[in-house]
């Protein structure tokens, strides 16, 4: 079973608009929290990193919040841009292993 | 630019041949690591080199090798290969923290 998992799976939305992508995992101990974004056909980009003991990260539009109790993470895009559409990977690190976990990403895709 | 670069760009081949990929790491960065993404599928996690030396190994096939030269650049050698090969190879480096992994632009391996 994978210890990082990704919800939705896809979703599309209107120029402009507000996401939010969730991300559930039961790595632990863990060191850090990480999101990448993945442009079609490209390597992947980090967007946020998060210890932790931080709640919340941002960079630009994009806001990784983390709750370490309940094991769980977002990814909140504000108004979302043709440029958005990518996949969302969400990595946790643990904190005695160099092998990273992997969610399977979400899709999203920007409309005009 | 994460200053990785890997190199075929594109690699077509055929069932049962040899290629070999390679990666340089970002300057500075010791480590190494080798990625797998089939279409549509997550990241998975192959190899791991740091310094030269074997590091991790994830879910790496005995038909693939790896090696970190002297010089920190790598090679991944993949044998035998079958149809279910073909997929975005991904190479990573990190510091000496391995708290942030820059990844390359990828090599897309198509076996026919």
């Amino acid at each position: 079973k994978n210890q990082v998992e990704q919800s939705p799976q896809s979703l599309i939305i209107l120029e402009g608009k507000n996401c939010t992508l969730q991300c559930n995992y039961t790595v632990s101990p863990f060191s850090n929290l990480r999101w990448y974004k993945q442009d079609t056909g490209r390597g992947p980009v980090s967007l946020t990193i998060m210890t932790f003991s931080e709640n919340t990260k941002s960079n630009g539009r994009y806001t990784a919040t983390l709750d370490a109790d309940t094991k769980q993470s977002s990814l909140h895009i504000t108004a979302s841009q043709l440029s958005d559409s990518a996949s969302y990977i969400c990595v946790v690190s643990p904190l005695d292993d160099y092998k990273l976990s992997f969610g399977a990403g979400t899709t999203v895709t920007v409309r005009a | 630019d994460s200053g990785v670069t890997q190199t075929p760009k594109h690699l077509i081949t055929a069932t049962g041949q040899r290629v070999t990929l390679r990666c340089s790491p970002r300057s500075g960065d010791l480590s190494v690591y080798w990625y797998q993404q089939s279409l549509d599928q997550g990241l998975q996690f192959l190899i791991q080199y740091y310094n030269g030396e074997e590091r991790a190994k994830g879910n790496i096939l005995e038909r693939f090798s790896a090696q970190q030269f002297p010089d920190l650049h790598s090679e991944l050698n993949l044998s035998s290969l079958e149809l279910g090969d073909s997929a975005l190879y991904f190479c990573a480096s990190s510091g000496r923290s391995g708290n942030e992994q820059f990844f390359g632009p990828g090599t897309r391996l198509t076996v026919l």
